[in-house]
């Protein structure tokens, strides 16, 4: 079956530049979260999109911004990168809000390193 | 607001006895709750969810957990550990409202002794 895809697995960047992550939500699936979990951290949430629009902003940085796509995927651009934001990026796809008791499907995420 | 609080951030049993792992939430509505196993390098991977209905919940692995309104716990619980076992595990609550997706616990890492 089918499952979230994250691009890349791995990223390395040097502070003060930009990086893009791109997450693939299964088929269907209409809405998306993103998570960042530090090391040693459990995961925390950034935003989630439903239907191509913001549902919910959590303790996301002004320095990063998403968006949803007309075909679902969704994309995390992160600037201005500092130390502090090397982490690993979850998406998380499922059909419907998670509210409903919805499943949520997580990706492999993304390991960014900020040098 | 919601919160999710684990009892432990390690807990280490001997293969073939029983794992309790922790949950407690609190949620001002009816909660969702989940837990979600994790291992090295990996996503997070669900093994059990409470919605409504039957308060003893069987999962994946042989896992299961129990609600307890009176209590606040969702603890996780496996008759007899295989090493195999050996992660991280996260319990987490969602609300009615669901669009901030998951509030997770710190997570307790499960070391499984030979």
């Amino acid at each position: 079956a089918a499952g979230v895809i994250q691009s890349p697995r791995h990223l390395i960047k040097e502070k003060r530049e930009t990086a893009t992550l791109k997450c693939y939500p299964i088929p269907r699936h209409d809405t998306v979260y993103w998570y960042q979990q530090g090391p040693g951290q459990d995961p925390q949430f950034l935003i989630s999109f439903y239907e191509k629009m913001q549902s919910d902003k959590g303790s996301i940085p002004d320095r990063f911004s998403a968006q949803q796509f007309s075909d679902y995927h969704s994309e995390l651009n992160m600037s201005s990168l500092e130390l502090g934001d090397s982490a690993l990026y979850f998406c998380a796809s499922s059909f419907g809000i998670i509210g409903g008791g919805t499943e949520a499907f997580f990706g492999q995420g993304t390991r960014l390193t900020v040098v | 607001a919601q919160s999710v609080t684990q009892l432990g951030s390690h807990v280490s049993v001997s293969e073939g006895a029983l794992v309790l792992l922790r949950c407690n939430y609190s949620s001002s509505v009816p909660p969702y709750l989940f837990w979600y196993v994790q291992y090295p390098n990996q996503g997070l991977q669900l093994l059990l969810k409470y919605t409504t209905g039957a308060t003893l919940v069987k999962g994946i692995n042989g896992f299961e957990a129990e609600f307890k309104k009176s209590e606040t716990s969702f603890h996780l619980t496996k008759p007899s550990a295989h090493m195999s076992d050996a992660a991280e595990y996260f319990c987490a609550v969602s609300d009615a409202g669901g669009a901030d997706g998951l509030t997770f616990g710190k997570g307790t890492h499960l070391i499984i002794q030979p």
